[in-house]
C-alpha cells in the first residue's frame, strides 16, 4: 500500500465551482500535512499546511484533516482560471520528508 | 530574493553516459531534499542532506545514484551508466530547518535519456 493515495483526476470544473481534493494516508505518524500547489513544468509551491484536526482557512482555500480516518481534503470556493494546476498533497514525518501524492490535475474553464 | 535554483533546466543524453545535475538552495537554508517526478506522479524522495552530511538517503533507488554537498550549500546529484527509465524531472528543495519546514522547490531539470 502507498503511503498516501490520491485521485489523479484529471478534474475540470466551470469557474465559480466549489472544488474538493482529497487524499487519504495509512501512516499514523504524520503529523504535519501539506498542500502543494504545481503548475507545469514548474516545481511545486506551498498552499497551505495543517497540523491538528478539522479545517484551516486562508482565502478562497480550506484544508481540512481527518486524522481519526487518515483523511486530507482541500477545497476551492469560487474557482479561477488560476487555479488551474495540479495539486499535490504530502504528509511530513518528523525528519521533514515528503510523501507527495500522485497529484490531482485540475482545469477551471471560464 | 533567489528561490532555488537548478541547472541545467534540460539535459538529454545517451544511454550508458553519465551526467550531474546542480542545485543551489536558497542561501542560510540548512536542509537540502532531492526528488524524482515521473510524468503524472507525484514527486519521489531520494535524499535529504542536512549541512553536509546525507541525513537520509534511503529514496536513492540504486548505486548508480550518489549525491555529495561538500560544503553545506550547492549540492550535485550524480547518476552513473544512465538507464531510459531515469528520465524523469529532478528537483531540489531546500528548507530552514530539519522539522515540520516549507520546503522551497526548485523549477527542477528534465531528464532524458535516450
Amino acid at each position: 500500500q502507498k503511503e498516501v493515495e490520491q485521485d489523479p483526476g484529471p478534474l475540470s470544473v466551470p469557474e465559480g465551482a466549489i472544488v474538493s481534493l482529497n487524499c487519504t494516508y495509512s501512516n499514523s505518524a504524520f503529523q504535519y500535512f501539506m498542500w502543494y500547489r504545481q503548475y507545469s513544468r514548474k516545481g511545486p509551491e506551498l498552499l497551505m499546511y495543517t497540523y491538528s484536526s478539522g479545517n484551516k482557512e486562508d482565502g478562497r482555500f480550506t484544508a481540512q484533516v481527518d486524522k481519526s480516518s487518515k483523511y486530507i481534503s482541500l477545497f476551492i470556493r469560487d474557482s479561477q482560471p488560476s487555479d488551474s494546476a495540479t495539486y499535490l498533497c504530502a504528509p511530513i514525518n518528523t525528519g521533514n520528508q515528503f510523501y507527495f501524492g500522485t497529484g490531482t490535475s485540475l482545469t477551471v474553464i471560464p | 530574493g533567489a528561490g532555488v535554483s537548478q541547472t541545467p533546466s534540460n539535459k538529454v543524453t545517451e544511454k550508458g553516459k553519465y551526467v550531474e545535475l546542480r542545485c543551489d538552495p536558497i542561501s542560510g537554508h540548512t536542509a537540502l531534499y532531492w526528488y524524482r517526478q515521473s510524468l503524472g506522479q507525484g514527486p519521489e524522495f531520494l535524499i535529504y542532506f542536512q549541512g553536509t552530511g546525507a541525513a537520509d538517503d534511503s529514496g536513492l533507488p540504486n548505486d548508480r545514484f550518489f549525491a555529495v554537498r561538500p560544503e553545506g550549500s550547492v549540492s550535485t546529484l550524480k547518476i552513473q551508466r544512465t538507464e531510459r527509465g531515469d528520465s524523469a524531472v529532478y528537483l531540489c528543495a531546500s528548507s530552514l530547518g530539519s522539522s515540520y519546514n516549507e520546503q522551497f522547490f526548485g523549477p527542477g531539470t528534465r531528464l532524458t535519456v535516450l
